[in-house]
This record gives C-alpha cells, structure tokens and sequence, in this order.
C-alpha cells in the first residue's frame, strides 16, 4: 500500500526540541521532492519545508528558517524534520507530503506537536 | 509573496447544486494551482493540479480553471460526501515555496 506515516509529535516546553519522522511504504522515495505542511487547530494549512529527491536542495518558510530542519534518508524510506527552539505558534498537526509537480499527492496522516509550558 | 484569496469563506448549498469556489492570487502566477479537500479530522487530498489536471481518483464533476491571478474550482452537482472545506495551494517560481489560501467551507444550506 501507497502511504506516509508520520510519528514524533507530543508536548514539548517554549525552546525546547523535536523531530519528526515519516515513513514512507509502497513508493520509491529517492523520485520525489517531499514537504511538511502544518495546521494549528481550528486554522489552515501552512507550507513548512521542501527537500528534493536527493536531499542537495531545501526552502523554507520564513517564520522557521533557521529553527527547522528538513532531511531525508532514500535508504530508509524515511523524512524528517527537526524542529528547535519551538514556539508556541508552531503548535499544529504536521503532515509529511509527496510533492510532485509542485503540489502534493499523497499525505500522511498527521502527527500533533503542541508546544506549551 | 504571493497571497491567495479564497472566496467566499462559506458557501451554504444543497446537494444536487452547483459549487463555484473562487481563489484570487495577489500577482500573477505561474500554471502551479492546485485544489485540495480536507473533511474534518483527515488530511487534505489533492483534487486538481496544474489548474485544471484532476488528479487520480478525482470525480469527473470536480473541474477547475482559471489563469493569471483568478482560479475557480467547479463542483458540478453536490455529492453528500463533497461537503468539506476547500484549499487552493501555488508554487512559487523560485523560490519553489508554497502558499495556500484560507480555505472556503462547503456547508449544508
């Protein structure tokens, strides 16, 4: 089966650290840019990160350059995000998304990161 | 950067009924529009790409159209299961960031 599944979310303190996983089954990553896009609750989606297929590339929001970052491993099948120095804004569901053709095709099903003290 | 207008915020029909959804871009941008559905507590899934591409699984009555800075997203005639709400998605040329609109809620009238 086609699909990405997200793990890693949780409670995290103002300034403290996380990094999100996302494994991918069913495809072969190392042929496709992937993002991460947030929600906070109640609101819209946000673009976070991209990285191109083999990791040499990545672009960022503004609000989390130089916080997060975006890798891969092809070898693994898997994504990831690391995400320092966390505010309480950055509390959302984080997706991991396939994205080709500058939109994403296939996401996972979310992992909630809630920052709060 | 590029914002992305969605209107309106909520559209009250009833199934059977046409769907007209409108995304207006701040400047004009590239053939990089998509659409997506989000139903509460899921993850959005991609409708249409490249402005008018369905994507795979999409149904036939999901169309979308538009160039410059005006987009619309047609659905044809209401299905229960297309009350959701709705995002339009552009990609910068370069850099190749991102950028959604605030989505439009399809809702029971």
């Amino acid at each position: 089966e086609v699909q990405l599944v997200e793990s890693g979310g949780g409670l995290v303190q103002p300034g403290g650290s996380l990094r999100l996983s996302c494994a991918a089954s069913g495809f072969t990553l190392s042929t496709y840019w992937m993002s991460w896009v947030r929600q906070a609750p109640g609101k819209g989606l946000g673009w976070v990160a991209h990285i191109k297929e083999d990791g040499s590339d990545k672009y960022y929001v503004d609000s989390v350059k130089g916080r997060f970052t975006i890798s891969r491993d092809n070898a693994k099948n898997s994504l990831y995000l690391q995400m320092s120095s966390l505010r309480a804004e950055d509390t959302a569901v984080y997706y991991c998304a396939r994205s080709p053709y500058s939109s994403a095709d296939l996401w996972g099903q979310g992992t909630l990161v809630t920052v709060s003290s | 950067d590029i914002v992305l207008t969605q209107s309106p915020a909520t559209l009250s029909l009833s199934p059977g009924e046409r769907a007209t959804l409108s995304c207006r871009a701040s400047q004009s941008v590239s053939n990089y529009l998509a659409w997506y559905q989000q139903k509460p507590g899921q993850a959005p899934r991609l409708l249409i790409y490249g402005v008018s591409n369905r994507a795979t699984g999409t149904p036939a009555r999901f169309s979308g159209s538009g160039s410059g800075t005006d987009f619309t997203l047609t659905i044809s005639n209401l299905e229960p299961e297309d009350f959701a709400v709705y995002y339009c998605q552009q990609r910068n040329n370069w850099p190749p960031t991102w950028t959604f609109g605030q989505g439009t809620k399809v809702e029971f009238k």
